[in-house]
């Protein structure tokens, strides 16, 4: 079975520090990577997504990952960070090949003001 | 104003009764999903649907059930057999299960509590 990464369980920045956030899949095929965020109370909602092209991507909110195949990662970053940055993440890849989504444990990120 | 609704928002169920979870889209998908999420285990898919009238399970499906009868409608029927049924649930759709472009939609989730 496919399986999605997080390393980091729990995150704790102050304001304006840099956020990385690690994600590595297992597929080895073509696949489409996404990273999801949840803030507290709310439902989930789409931050950027990987289909095709210029491997770095950005989102909303200033986030931008990187996909590099040769390591099968697809790790979120933001140069800085923001109190309202706090919320949880979730990592998630999807292949052309195998009909489900598949989702990392989750990052909870603290964001000190 | 398309997306995914999901009924009720909380829930409280006595041990020993089913109770069915409620999960609608307009957006026209093909594709349905029900997941569980519980603290720090992320996501898991419960089941999935393709197509209507058909679905399948996921990797935690015990205890479960569903229909998909309409496009628009996946309810996920939780029975007295699933032994930890308290839970946050999420709803998702994607336009189809399978291929490039696609990408999942959540409805806002019910918390299911089982008294």
């Amino acid at each position: 079975a496919q399986s999605v990464s997080q390393h980091n369980h729990h995150v704790i920045l102050s304001e304006a520090a840099s956020l990385e956030l690690g994600c590595n899949y297992s597929y080895g095929g073509t696949v489409n990577l996404f990273w999801y965020v949840q803030y507290p109370g709310q439902h989930l909602q789409l931050l950027l997504k990987y289909f095709s092209g210029d491997p770095l991507v950005k989102g909303i909110k200033g986030f931008e990952a990187e996909f590099i195949k040769s390591k099968f990662s697809f790790n979120l970053r933001k140069p800085s960070v923001q109190w309202s940055d706090t919320a949880e993440y979730f990592c998630a890849v999807n292949g052309y090949n195998f009909n489900k989504f598949y989702f990392g444990s989750g990052t909870k990120l603290n964001v000190k003001p | 104003d398309g997306g995914i609704t999901q009924s009720p928002k909380y829930l409280f169920r006595k041990e020993g009764q089913n109770v069915t979870l409620s999960c609608e889209q307009n957006l026209n998908h093909d594709a349905m999903y029900w997941y569980r999420q519980d603290p720090g285990q992320g996501l898991r898919l419960i089941y999935y649907s393709q197509i209507v009238n058909d679905f399948q399970k996921g990797d935690i499906a015990e205890g479960y059930s569903v229909s998909r009868e309409k496009k628009e409608s996946f309810p996920l029927t939780v029975t007295s057999a699933q032994k930890n049924p308290t839970a946050f649930y999420l709803c998702a759709s994607s336009l189809d299960a399978g291929g490039p472009y696609n990408e999942q939609f959540f409805g806002p989730g019910t918390r299911l509590t089982v008294l």
